[in-house]
């Protein structure tokens, strides 16, 4: 059965201090691992797919990289807007569409 | 483009009545997926359509739920009866790409609240 597991549950830093979140992942086969970001009230927003060991893509303050096992989302300098719930989830070859999604990361930007 | 549009947003009900949760999806898309949200479960998928048509239903908890897909614009998630511990958010997703499913596209989601 897929799985993922993301750490911390729930971080809180300064504004302008970097940092990074986790994503722990046991799949049959990937086919591709996504990020999404998640605001309170709101549905989860898509961010980024990762389809092999080594990828790596970006956008604005946050980058995604992917190894064998794990995933890790980079935020530098982030600002108060940065705030939100960041969830991972994998598709799996034998999956088909389904994605199993973590519980998340809640991260707080104070200014 | 509106995005995915689900109704109604919030919905109290009580213990035993019937709730039709309903979503449109993007136009285009080929994949309806309905979630359930809470804090204990996190994002579980209750259940996906692809054409129109059912592929997976593995994740809807028992038989007093039931999805269903009448033509591409419109998707109804039913509990009958409902029961306290259904209460989550339920979120509608679409997709446009097969290949790429992970890529999916939420609507805003409806709070349900069974007392």
């Amino acid at each position: 059965e897929d799985q993922v597991t993301q750490s911390p549950e729930a971080l809180r830093l300064q504004e302008g201090e970097s940092s990074s979140l986790n994503c722990s992942y046991t799949v049959s086969g990937l086919r591709g691992l996504f990020w999404y970001r998640q605001d309170p009230g709101k549905g989860p927003e898509f961010l980024f797919t990762l389809y092999s060991a080594g990828e790596e893509k970006e956008k604005e303050r946050l980058k995604a990289t992917l190894t064998k096992k794990e995933s890790f989302l980079h935020i530098t300098a982030p600002k108060p807007e940065d705030s939100a719930t960041y969830l991972c989830a994998v598709l799996g070859i034998q999956g088909a569409q389904k994605l199993v999604f973590g519980q998340g990361t809640r991260l707080t930007i104070n200014p | 483009d509106a995005g995915v549009i689900q109704s109604p947003r919030h919905e109290v009900t009580e213990m035993g009545q019937e709730v039709t949760l309903r979503c449109k999806p993007i136009s285009g898309h080929d994949y309806l997926f309905w979630y359930r949200q809470t804090m204990m479960r996190g994002l579980e998928l209750l259940i996906y359509f692809n054409n129109n048509v059912p592929i997976d239903d593995s994740g809807m908890p028992e038989d007093r739920f039931s999805a269903k897909m009448p033509n591409a614009s419109f998707s109804t998630l039913k509990i009958q009866p409902s029961e306290p511990r259904d209460s989550a958010v339920y979120f509608c997703a679409s997709s446009a790409d097969g290949t790429g499913g992970g890529r999916q596209y939420f609507g805003p989601g409806t709070r349900l609240t069974v007392t």
